[in-house]
């Protein structure tokens, strides 16, 4: 069954540094997302992107974050410069219809 | 006013008993989607069931079964014949509008989560 893949699982960064967060959506879908969950709290919208550039994006989602699908198959996350408070798991769902939406596994993103 | 209201954090259930967790929903936009999703302690998150607004009938995976009542703006997942597996938190999420109509609404907004604890 196809699923949604993300790299690394586990990141540890120091403040200031910058991350790339790492996804491979299913392959026939069309509209991906990104979400964060800080330990113990709800899980978070912070961007969705289709046909090649953002759709939606959260309040959370400031100009210390990126996105981009640098080919067919990757979609990265990127964190400029991590503060403290970035430190979640962070998601990258896709869906093909509004009828679904997979997760992947997850990155966590500790910062020190 | 929270979109997606869990009332229960945590809830334990004796192994092959039936257990519904609970979930309230806000919007004013007619045509809207309803997730469930289970969390295992390992992370993932696991896409459960869908319920659209329009759906006549209550949606049913297997052993889940979404009851939807619309006029109480309620979403309960029902897990019939609970295994010690079932044990995670489990997430209610929203999605507003449609993507065919409604461009940029596609995004999911989550409850607090329900800890399911299943006792052998």
């Amino acid at each position: 069954e196809p699923e949604v893949t993300q790299t690394p699982s586990h990141q540890v960064t120091q403040m200031g540094q910058e991350v790339i967060l790492r996804c491979v959506p299913i392959s026939n879908h069309l509209y991906f997302y990104w979400y964060r969950q800080i330990l113990g709290q709800k899980v978070e919208f912070l961007v969705s992107f289709y046909n090649n550039e953002i759709s939606e994006k959260s309040e959370i989602f400031d100009d210390q974050f990126s996105v981009e699908r640098p080919d067919g198959s990757n979609f990265t996350l990127k964190i400029r410069s991590t503060k403290l408070e970035d430190s979640a798991m962070y998601f990258c769902a896709s869906s093909y219809t509004e009828l679904e939406q997979y997760f992947g596994p997850g990155t966590r993103l500790t910062v020190t | 006013a929270q979109k997606i209201t869990q009332t229960q954090p945590g809830m334990f259930v004796q192994e092959k008993e039936a257990v519904t967790l609970d979930c309230t929903y806000d919007t004013s936009d007619p045509s809207y989607g309803l997730f469930w999703y289970k969390q295992p302690s390992s992370g993932e998150m696991i896409f459960l069931i869908y319920q659209g607004s329009y759906d006549q009938q209550n949606a049913t995976e297997g052993r889940y079964s979404l009851n939807f009542q619309k006029a109480r703006k309620s979403a309960n997942l029902v897990i019939s014949a609970s295994q010690l597996g079932d044990s995670a938190m489990y997430f209610c999420a929203m999605r507003e509008g449609t993507l065919k109509n409604n461009f940029g609404n596609e995004k999911l907004t989550f409850g607090t989560g329900t800890r399911l604890t299943i006792i052998p």
